[in-house]
């Protein structure tokens, strides 16, 4: 079975400033994918990063990147320059092939004007 | 781009009624997933379908079932339907199993109350 634990219910953090969401996770698995998704208000899961797990290079998009420590089990999210339409919950995921995602339970960011 | 699409949108059911859901994926991924939300809670895989079979089995209620058609699209049947089974249920599609570069995407969902 596959855990991820998100350790931060709630994070806030002022607009233009950088967070860091955290994730640590475990899995059985040798080949497995990590994911971040942003989940706003209106519900709509949308995909922020991915990272495989055979990559050692930390996957980055725009001002989303991730500290991907594969021994220690550990998967960060840092969003640089936050904006006000960054506020959302933030759930990190592990899967792999049909089994499915397992996600955590989110991380809810409160972006500060 | 064309995303996933789910209908309906919105669903009004009472206690032990039957409702189905309907999933259209991203043409030419050839594996679907269900997953529930309740609220304030994380998304829970229920099962999965690759190439038209079912390929893996999450924490689905033995009430509920589903299957991919021939087009690709599924449907989530659900029975003797609960005040618990309240939830968005999203469905998401992938190619091969996920392994693809750009990995799984979610439809907006299907708000499901049970009353």
């Amino acid at each position: 079975a596959q855990t991820v634990t998100q350790s931060q219910p709630e994070m806030s953090v002022q607009e233009a400033e950088t967070v860091t969401l955290s994730c640590t996770y475990d899995t059985s698995e040798s080949d497995y994918y990590l994911f971040w998704y942003k989940q706003p208000p209106s519900r709509q899961m949308i995909l922020v990063i991915r990272q495989e797990a055979y990559k050692q290079q930390n996957a980055t998009e725009n001002r989303f990147s991730v500290n991907f420590q594969k021994a220690a089990k550990s998967f960060s999210l840092k969003i640089s320059d936050s904006q006000l339409g960054d506020a959302a919950m933030y759930f990190c995921a592990i899967g792999g092939g049909a089994d499915g995602l397992t996600f955590g339970k989110g991380t809810h960011l409160i972006i500060q004007p | 781009a064309a995303g996933v699409i789910q209908s309906p949108r919105h669903l009004i059911k009472e206690k032990r009624e039957t409702a189905t859901l309907k999933c259209y994926p991203i043409p030419r991924h050839d594996t679907v997933y269900w997953y529930q939300q309740g609220p304030g809670q994380d998304p829970q895989f229920l099962i999965s379908f690759y190439e038209k079979m079912q390929s893996d089995k999450g924490s689905i209620p033995d009430r509920f079932s589903a299957q991919q058609f021939s087009d690709y699209h599924s449907e989530l049947n659900m029975s003797s339907l609960e005040l618990g089974d309240s939830a968005l249920y999203f469905c998401a599609s992938s190619l091969e199993r996920g392994r693809a570069n750009y990995g799984y995407t979610f439809g907006s969902g299907t708000r499901l109350t049970v009353v």
